[in-house]
Order: structure tokens, then C-alpha cells, then sequence
């Protein structure tokens, strides 16, 4: 039972455009929602985070919007970069599960210049 | 500088044989976390560990054991009865709470040849 999920593989996007990176999760006890990026044969590094008790959180390009009642977040990145050519996970925790992270699929971001 | 080291790199193993991956942390995190990323699905949690001699089964638990006699250290170990053993391995920890997420190390590629 896939808990987290990010439907879309892949992307690709235009350099200077808007990436919009989306996930989905069916448990309603996720009260804390991450997103990491990682790069081939490393490990991923954390990037932004959002609290139940908020819709959105911006930290420079990037910006994170939850939606509790459909259960969705997703990830903007304006404007988009080479740079930001990775694979994006949403990864979402209950307070209850101590900590415990459960993630999406991931998706591959591609930008071109 | 503080951080999290997994070695080896890349690690060749026989099929029958036991090897053990060896994560170390220098952040003074209480938890650390052991995941295995398969092509196409993600992250997925084998084992979790919140404090010293005490340890938590993941989702995806069989065939493989953990150890925390240490505060800094959490290896994993990949035994014989692990079905499919190839994938690369994360190991992650965190602070208490997660505002700042996980940190993760490099991870280590395992092939059974």
C-alpha cells in the first residue's frame, strides 16, 4: 500500500520556467511533509518542509503548497534552473511513528536550457 | 564538519555470503535510519533505530538485521535470506523532531555477482 505517491516519473521544463512537482498521500495521520533532491549515487538532501498547520512555505525558489483536503502537495520552482535536474522526493511523516519518513516514488526533473 | 559516512562505496557480494554496510554519524542525532532505493520505487525503510540499543523493524525488513550499540553507529547488515539484495543503501539520521528532515550519507551500491 503505496502511502505516498508521485505519479509523474518524469519532467522536463524549460530553463526560466516553472516546475510544478506533485504528490499525493492517503494517510490523514501525515502531519509533516518534506521534499529532498537527489542526484545520482548520492544520497538526497533535504530542501523544504511544510507543517500540517500550514499551506505554504517559500524558501527562495522554492515554494511548497499542501492542500489537507485533497491530500496533495506539490513543489514550485521558480524560475528553473540546469541545476535543478534531479530526482525530487515528497516524503511525508505522522507524529506518531516517531520521526519515521515514508516517500514517493520520486519524480525526475530535466531542465533544459 | 559534521556529518554522516557510509562505506564502502560499492561493494560486490556472492550470493549466500553475509556483508554488513557501516554508517556513521557525527551530527549527535538520537535516530538513524536505514533505506534501500530501488529503481522505481522509491525509498523504502528497512530498520530504524530512535536511541541507543533500541531498534525498530521498517517495511521492508526480512533478510536483513541491525545493530545500535552506539550512539554514533548503525550498520546494516544484508544476510543470506535476503531474497534480492542488489540496490543501493541510504542511511540516514535525524535530530528530534523534523524541522531540518534527515541527513543522509552518500550510500552504498551492493551487487551479488
Amino acid at each position: 500500500d503505496q502511502q505516498v505517491k508521485q505519479n509523474s516519473p518524469s519532467l522536463s521544463v524549460q530553463e526560466g520556467r516553472i516546475s510544478i512537482l506533485n504528490c499525493d498521500y492517503t494517510n490523514s495521520m501525515f502531519d509533516y511533509f518534506l521534499w529532498y533532491k537527489k542526484y545520482p549515487a548520492e544520497g538526497p538532501t533535504f530542501l523544504i518542509s511544510i507543517s500540517s498547520i500550514k499551506d505554504k512555505n517559500e524558501d527562495g525558489r522554492f515554494t511548497v503548497f499542501l492542500n489537507k483536503s485533497a491530500k496533495h502537495l506539490s513543489l514550485h520552482i521558480v524560475p528553473s534552473q540546469p541545476g535543478d535536474s534531479a530526482v525530487y522526493f515528497c516524503a511525508a511523516s505522522a507524529g506518531n511513528q516517531g520521526g519515521k519518513l515514508i516517500f514517493g516514488q520520486g519524480t525526475e526533473l530535466s531542465v533544459k536550457p | 564538519d559534521g556529518g554522516i559516512t557510509q562505506s564502502p562505496k560499492y561493494l560486490f557480494r556472492k550470493e549466500g555470503q553475509n556483508v554488513t554496510l557501516s554508517c556513521e554519524q557525527n551530527l549527535n542525532h538520537d535516530a538513524m535510519y536505514w533505506y534501500r532505493q530501488d529503481p522505481g520505487q522509491g525509498l523504502r525503510l528497512i530498520y530504524y533505530s530512535q536511541i541507543v540499543n533500541d531498534f525498530q523493524k521498517g517495511d521492508i525488513a526480512e533478510g536483513y538485521s541491525v545493530s545500535r550499540e552506539k550512539k554514533e553507529s548503525f550498520p546494516l547488515t544484508v544476510t543470506s535470506a535476503q531474497k534480492n539484495p542488489t540496490a543501493f543503501y541510504l542511511c540516514a539520521s535525524s535530530r528530534q523532531g523534523l524541522d531540518y528532515g534527515y541527513t543522509f550519507g552518500s550510500g552504498t551500491r551492493l551487487t551479488v555477482v
